[in-house]
Protein backbone atom coordinates (compact mmCIF):
# COMPACT_ATOMS: atom_id res chain seq x y z
CA UNK A 1 0.00 0.00 0.00
CA UNK A 2 1.04 3.67 -0.54
CA UNK A 3 3.22 4.60 2.48
CA UNK A 4 5.74 7.75 3.79
CA UNK A 5 8.90 7.11 5.34
CA UNK A 6 10.24 10.67 6.81
CA UNK A 7 13.55 11.30 8.41
CA UNK A 8 14.11 10.38 12.00
CA UNK A 9 14.17 13.19 14.79
CA UNK A 10 14.55 15.21 16.64
CA UNK A 11 16.83 17.34 15.00
CA UNK A 12 18.50 20.15 16.69
CA UNK A 13 19.54 23.07 14.86
CA UNK A 14 21.37 26.75 16.01
CA UNK A 15 18.89 29.93 14.51
CA UNK A 16 19.82 30.57 11.09
CA UNK A 17 21.07 27.19 10.07
CA UNK A 18 19.78 25.37 6.89
CA UNK A 19 16.99 22.55 7.69
CA UNK A 20 16.90 19.33 5.26
CA UNK A 21 13.98 16.93 6.55
CA UNK A 22 13.98 13.62 4.32
CA UNK A 23 11.00 12.31 2.95
CA UNK A 24 10.58 9.33 0.70
CA UNK A 25 7.53 7.48 -0.60
CA UNK A 26 5.95 4.33 -1.70
CA UNK A 27 2.66 4.52 -4.15
CA UNK A 28 1.24 3.56 -7.03
CA UNK A 29 -0.38 5.80 -9.54
CA UNK A 30 -0.04 9.58 -8.61
CA UNK A 31 -0.50 11.02 -5.60
CA UNK A 32 -0.10 14.42 -4.23
CA UNK A 33 2.23 15.09 -1.40
CA UNK A 34 2.04 16.87 1.10
CA UNK A 35 4.18 18.55 4.43
CA UNK A 36 2.19 19.96 7.53
CA UNK A 37 3.54 21.33 10.70
CA UNK A 38 2.14 20.73 13.95
CA UNK A 39 2.82 23.21 17.15
CA UNK A 40 3.40 21.83 20.61
CA UNK A 41 -0.86 21.31 21.53
CA UNK A 42 -2.23 22.00 18.52
CA UNK A 43 -3.39 20.45 15.18
CA UNK A 44 -1.76 20.46 12.03
CA UNK A 45 -1.26 23.29 9.50
CA UNK A 46 -0.76 22.21 6.27
CA UNK A 47 2.56 24.07 5.49
CA UNK A 48 3.02 23.11 1.20
CA UNK A 49 2.14 20.73 -1.38
CA UNK A 50 2.76 19.40 -4.95
CA UNK A 51 0.42 17.83 -7.13
CA UNK A 52 2.64 16.09 -9.89
CA UNK A 53 6.40 15.37 -10.82
CA UNK A 54 8.92 18.29 -10.57
CA UNK A 55 6.47 20.41 -8.78
CA UNK A 56 7.57 22.80 -6.32
CA UNK A 57 5.47 23.55 -3.18
CA UNK A 58 6.85 26.44 -1.17
CA UNK A 59 5.61 28.73 1.74
CA UNK A 60 7.09 30.86 4.33
CA UNK A 61 10.65 30.01 3.57
CA UNK A 62 10.00 26.93 2.93
CA UNK A 63 10.41 24.09 -0.40
CA UNK A 64 10.21 20.61 -1.03
CA UNK A 65 10.31 19.15 -4.55
CA UNK A 66 8.11 16.47 -5.59
CA UNK A 67 10.67 13.59 -7.24
CA UNK A 68 9.06 10.96 -8.89
CA UNK A 69 12.56 9.23 -10.22
CA UNK A 70 13.79 9.30 -6.54
CA UNK A 71 10.61 9.12 -4.83
CA UNK A 72 11.45 11.48 -2.53
CA UNK A 73 9.63 15.27 -1.29
CA UNK A 74 12.83 16.24 0.59
CA UNK A 75 11.61 19.91 3.01
CA UNK A 76 13.98 22.72 2.62
CA UNK A 77 14.64 25.75 4.36
CA UNK A 78 18.00 27.91 3.97
CA UNK A 79 17.62 29.96 7.29
CA UNK A 80 15.84 28.42 10.13
CA UNK A 81 14.15 30.55 13.03
CA UNK A 82 13.30 29.98 16.30
CA UNK A 83 9.57 30.02 15.48
CA UNK A 84 10.19 26.82 13.12
CA UNK A 85 10.38 24.79 15.96
CA UNK A 86 7.95 22.04 15.69
CA UNK A 87 6.77 18.51 14.06
CA UNK A 88 6.85 18.18 10.44
CA UNK A 89 4.69 15.71 8.83
CA UNK A 90 5.47 14.48 5.41
CA UNK A 91 1.72 13.07 3.75
CA UNK A 92 0.92 10.79 0.63
CA UNK A 93 -2.82 11.56 -1.04
CA UNK A 94 -4.08 9.09 -3.58
CA UNK A 95 -7.61 10.20 -2.23
CA UNK A 96 -6.70 8.72 1.05
CA UNK A 97 -4.12 10.48 3.40
CA UNK A 98 -1.17 8.91 4.86
CA UNK A 99 0.99 10.51 7.56
CA UNK A 100 4.83 9.76 8.34
CA UNK A 101 6.06 9.53 11.73
CA UNK A 102 6.53 13.27 11.96
CA UNK A 103 10.26 14.93 12.72
CA UNK A 104 10.62 17.22 15.61
CA UNK A 105 12.42 20.38 14.73
CA UNK A 106 14.29 22.78 18.09
CA UNK A 107 15.99 25.47 17.03
CA UNK A 108 18.01 26.88 19.28
CA UNK A 109 19.09 30.60 19.18
CA UNK B 1 -13.23 32.43 10.29
CA UNK B 2 -14.10 29.36 8.63
CA UNK B 3 -12.53 26.70 10.24
CA UNK B 4 -12.87 23.15 12.49
CA UNK B 5 -13.82 23.27 16.44
CA UNK B 6 -13.26 20.26 18.40
CA UNK B 7 -13.92 20.56 21.90
CA UNK B 8 -13.33 20.05 24.79
CA UNK B 9 -9.69 20.40 24.65
CA UNK B 10 -9.08 18.41 27.41
CA UNK B 11 -11.24 15.49 28.61
CA UNK B 12 -10.89 13.29 31.49
CA UNK B 13 -12.73 10.12 32.22
CA UNK B 14 -13.14 7.08 34.23
CA UNK B 15 -12.64 3.78 32.32
CA UNK B 16 -15.61 1.86 31.13
CA UNK B 17 -16.98 4.87 30.06
CA UNK B 18 -18.62 6.29 27.06
CA UNK B 19 -17.40 9.43 26.14
CA UNK B 20 -17.84 11.81 22.91
CA UNK B 21 -15.74 14.15 21.12
CA UNK B 22 -17.13 17.48 19.45
CA UNK B 23 -16.07 18.42 16.03
CA UNK B 24 -17.87 21.01 13.71
CA UNK B 25 -16.89 22.54 10.64
CA UNK B 26 -17.74 26.25 8.85
CA UNK B 27 -16.04 24.60 5.76
CA UNK B 28 -18.74 23.71 3.55
CA UNK B 29 -16.52 20.59 3.43
CA UNK B 30 -18.16 17.35 2.36
CA UNK B 31 -15.37 15.27 3.16
CA UNK B 32 -14.66 14.30 7.28
CA UNK B 33 -12.18 12.44 9.71
CA UNK B 34 -11.08 11.51 12.75
CA UNK B 35 -7.70 10.39 13.45
CA UNK B 36 -5.62 9.51 16.36
CA UNK B 37 -2.21 10.57 17.27
CA UNK B 38 0.01 8.88 20.08
CA UNK B 39 3.56 9.94 21.56
CA UNK B 40 6.13 10.15 19.02
CA UNK B 41 3.59 8.43 16.34
CA UNK B 42 2.18 9.88 13.17
CA UNK B 43 -1.74 10.02 12.55
CA UNK B 44 -4.06 6.68 12.17
CA UNK B 45 -7.04 6.89 10.60
CA UNK B 46 -10.00 5.92 12.58
CA UNK B 47 -13.23 6.75 10.75
CA UNK B 48 -13.92 9.03 7.86
CA UNK B 49 -17.36 9.88 6.36
CA UNK B 50 -17.62 11.40 2.27
CA UNK B 51 -21.06 12.86 3.03
CA UNK B 52 -23.88 13.08 5.13
CA UNK B 53 -25.52 9.59 6.62
CA UNK B 54 -22.17 7.81 5.16
CA UNK B 55 -18.99 6.70 6.74
CA UNK B 56 -16.30 4.12 6.42
CA UNK B 57 -13.99 2.50 8.86
CA UNK B 58 -10.08 3.26 8.93
CA UNK B 59 -7.24 1.55 10.06
CA UNK B 60 -8.08 1.88 13.53
CA UNK B 61 -12.02 1.81 14.12
CA UNK B 62 -12.51 -0.99 16.56
CA UNK B 63 -13.98 0.91 20.04
CA UNK B 64 -14.70 3.94 18.34
CA UNK B 65 -18.23 5.32 16.41
CA UNK B 66 -19.61 8.36 14.47
CA UNK B 67 -22.57 9.52 12.76
CA UNK B 68 -22.85 12.11 10.08
CA UNK B 69 -26.50 13.47 10.76
CA UNK B 70 -25.23 16.99 9.27
CA UNK B 71 -22.63 18.13 6.98
CA UNK B 72 -20.55 20.72 9.61
CA UNK B 73 -20.64 18.01 12.17
CA UNK B 74 -19.21 14.64 12.83
CA UNK B 75 -18.85 13.46 16.73
CA UNK B 76 -16.50 10.97 17.17
CA UNK B 77 -17.53 8.39 20.81
CA UNK B 78 -14.96 6.54 22.33
CA UNK B 79 -16.44 3.40 24.21
CA UNK B 80 -15.55 1.12 26.47
CA UNK B 81 -14.34 -1.41 23.96
CA UNK B 82 -11.54 0.71 22.82
CA UNK B 83 -8.56 -1.15 24.88
CA UNK B 84 -6.20 1.64 25.04
CA UNK B 85 -8.14 5.12 24.39
CA UNK B 86 -5.81 7.87 25.98
CA UNK B 87 -4.38 9.65 23.10
CA UNK B 88 -4.95 12.91 21.06
CA UNK B 89 -7.80 12.85 18.61
CA UNK B 90 -7.82 15.05 15.88
CA UNK B 91 -10.64 15.99 13.47
CA UNK B 92 -9.84 17.09 10.03
CA UNK B 93 -12.13 18.11 6.50
CA UNK B 94 -11.73 18.62 2.95
CA UNK B 95 -13.58 19.40 0.00
CA UNK B 96 -13.98 15.76 -0.82
CA UNK B 97 -12.15 12.45 -1.05
CA UNK B 98 -12.11 11.90 -4.87
CA UNK B 99 -9.11 14.44 -5.82
CA UNK B 100 -5.52 13.08 -4.35
CA UNK B 101 -4.57 17.20 -4.90
CA UNK B 102 -7.43 18.24 -1.80
CA UNK B 103 -5.56 19.06 1.25
CA UNK B 104 -7.44 18.42 4.90
CA UNK B 105 -7.90 21.46 7.18
CA UNK B 106 -7.21 20.52 11.09
CA UNK B 107 -9.12 21.10 14.05
CA UNK B 108 -7.07 21.80 17.13
CA UNK B 109 -7.34 18.51 18.63
CA UNK B 110 -8.73 16.68 22.25
CA UNK B 111 -6.58 15.10 24.38
CA UNK B 112 -8.20 12.37 26.08
CA UNK B 113 -7.12 10.86 29.03
CA UNK B 114 -8.73 7.61 30.75
CA UNK B 115 -7.65 6.58 34.00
Amino acid sequence: GNSVTQMEGPVTLSEEAFLTINCTYTATGYPSLFWYVQYPGEGLQLLLKATKADDKGSNKGFEATYRKETTSFHLEKGSVQVSDSAVYFCALSDRMMRFGAGTRLTVKP
Amino acid sequence: DGGITQSPKYLFRKEGQNVTLSCEQNLNHDAMYWYRQDPGQGLRLIYYSQIVNDFQKGDIAEGYSVSREKKESFPLTVTSAQKNPTAFYLCASSRGVWDSAYEQYFGPGTRLTVT
